[in-house]
């Protein structure tokens, strides 16, 4: 079965730092990857997707991350984070034998300090 | 904004109760899935419905079930409640479904139960 392992429950960081939040899955089978961002009192809202390709996937509000098949890793990051960026992160996997089916990991929370 | 809406926004309620949570898709959408968000769980899908009929279920308790109606709003309905199933409950949909390919999810806001 497939799952998605976020390392960090919670990540501190100062603004204008950059900031990497990890994420391992697990699939013996090739998978579609996905890195979603929860505001507060907010629904999810989809930063960013690898499906094929090239393995640096670029999403949205400066976010990029990198899918590594042999460290069956898919690491958010972002070179200069901002107030604006506190929320949640999930990292998700879709099912293989169904792709609409999302696993997701536990979350990690991103606070970001003046 | 997505363009799921979902209500109630809050639900509180007793043990033992029956409760129906609501969401309207994306207009166009045919596709909606539903997700649980607990302090234990985490975030697990429940169950998808596709055009009207079931196309997928995840963890989701014999206490649950769903459907999707002609206008394609779908209805989760929770009953016997019990304390553990305080939680953030998301909808969210895509235009269609399909095994193998890649539909996109626009989530709901959610609507959290509360059971006392």
């Amino acid at each position: 079965a497939q799952s998605v392992t976020q390392l960090d429950s919670q990540v501190p960081v100062f603004e204008e730092a950059p900031v990497e939040l990890r994420c391992n899955y697990s699939s013996s089978v090739s998978v579609y990857l996905f890195w979603y961002v929860q505001y507060p009192n907010q629904g999810l809202q989809l930063l960013l997707k690898y499906l094929s390709g090239s393995t640096l996937v670029k999403g949205i509000n400066g976010f990029e991350a990198e899918f590594n098949k042999s460290q069956t890793s898919f690491h958010l990051r972002k070179p200069s984070v901002h107030i604006s960026d506190t929320a949640e992160y999930f990292c998700a996997v879709s099912d293989p034998w169904n792709t609409d089916k999302l696993i997701f990991g536990t979350g990690t929370r991103l606070q970001v300090f003046p | 904004d997505s363009g799921v809406t979902q209500t109630p926004k809050h639900l509180i309620t007793a043990t033992g109760q029956r409760v129906t949570l609501r969401c309207s898709p994306r207009s166009g959408d045919l596709s909606v899935y539903w997700y649980q968000q607990s302090l234990d769980q985490g975030l697990q899908f429940l169950i998808q419905y596709y055009n009207g009929e079931e196309r997928a279920k995840g963890n989701i308790l014999e206490r649950f079930s769903a459907q999707q109606f002609p206008d394609l709003h779908s209805e989760l309905n929770l009953s016997s409640l019990e304390l553990g199933d305080s939680a953030l409950y998301f909808c969210a949909s895509s235009p269609q479904a399909g095994r193998g390919s890649y539909n996109e999810q626009f989530f709901g806001p959610g609507t959290r139960l509360t059971v006392l």
